[in-house]
């Protein structure tokens, strides 16, 4: 089964700083990772998603990721933080593997991020 | 193109009520997933409907249960309503011929809260 270890369910950095939130999985297929924000009140939103095409991903609001098959993991990174990039952040793994129509996702327990300014 | 919406936003029961909530999928979209989410236990998937037909089922009791209609929009309903029930439940939606990569679009959710 797939499962998802984000370690630190809490970070925090000054406006600047460099993000880094950690995300290891396990799966028994080549996985499908994700990243996902959620800010109060909200749905969840996809950062970014890792298919097998690159293993350095980049999604949206200037955040990537990469992904270490040795290491099994797949870390959020920003450069520079933004206050705006507080909220709580979630690592997924999907269902299945390659050509699997299971949409399934197993999210980690979330990594909330502050930024202090 | 219209966000995935979700009825009610919020809503307050208590134990023993019975609740059904609804979700309207991206247009196009023919699968629609639920989960629960709670302080204690995160994320959770509760199940997954496509054409009509549900495709995958989580670890939750019979009371829970869902069903899709032939435009693709979904309900959930949850009978016997106990205070663990208290979460915020989403739903989420994905394009048609769904496969594993495609990203999920969840809504904004329904907050209920079982007194």
């Amino acid at each position: 089964a797939q499962s998802v270890t984000q370690l630190g369910s809490h970070v925090s950095v000054s406006e600047g700083a460099l993000v880094l939130l950690r995300c290891n999985y396990s799966s028994s297929v080549p996985p499908y990772l994700f990243w996902y924000v959620q800010y109060p009140n909200q749905g969840l939103q996809l950062l970014l998603k890792y298919t097998s095409a690159a293993t350095l991903v980049k999604g949206i609001n200037g955040f990537e990721a990469e992904f270490k098959k040795s290491e099994t993991s797949f870390h959020l990174t920003k450069p520079s933080a933004h206050m705006s990039d507080a909220a709580e952040y979630f690592c997924a793994v999907s269902d299945g593997g390659r050509g699997s129509t299971l949409g399934r996702l197993y999210f980690g327990r979330g990594t909330q991020l502050t930024v202090w300014p | 193109k219209a966000g995935v919406t979700q009825t009610p936003r919020y809503l307050i029961k208590t134990r023993g009520q019975q609740v059904t909530l609804s979700c309207s999928p991206i247009s196009g979209h023919r699968s629609v997933s639920w989960y629960q989410q709670t302080p204690g236990q995160g994320l959770q998937f509760l199940f997954e409907y496509f054409s009509e037909t549900q495709r995958n089922k989580g670890n939750f009791p019979g009371r829970f249960s869902g069903r899709q209609f032939s435009n693709s929009r979904s309900e959930m309903n949850v009978s016997t309503l106990e205070l663990g029930d208290s979460a915020l439940y989403l739903c989420a939606s994905s394009p048609e011929g769904t496969s594993s990569y495609n990203e999920q679009f969840f809504g904004p959710g329904t907050r209920l809260t079982v007194l």
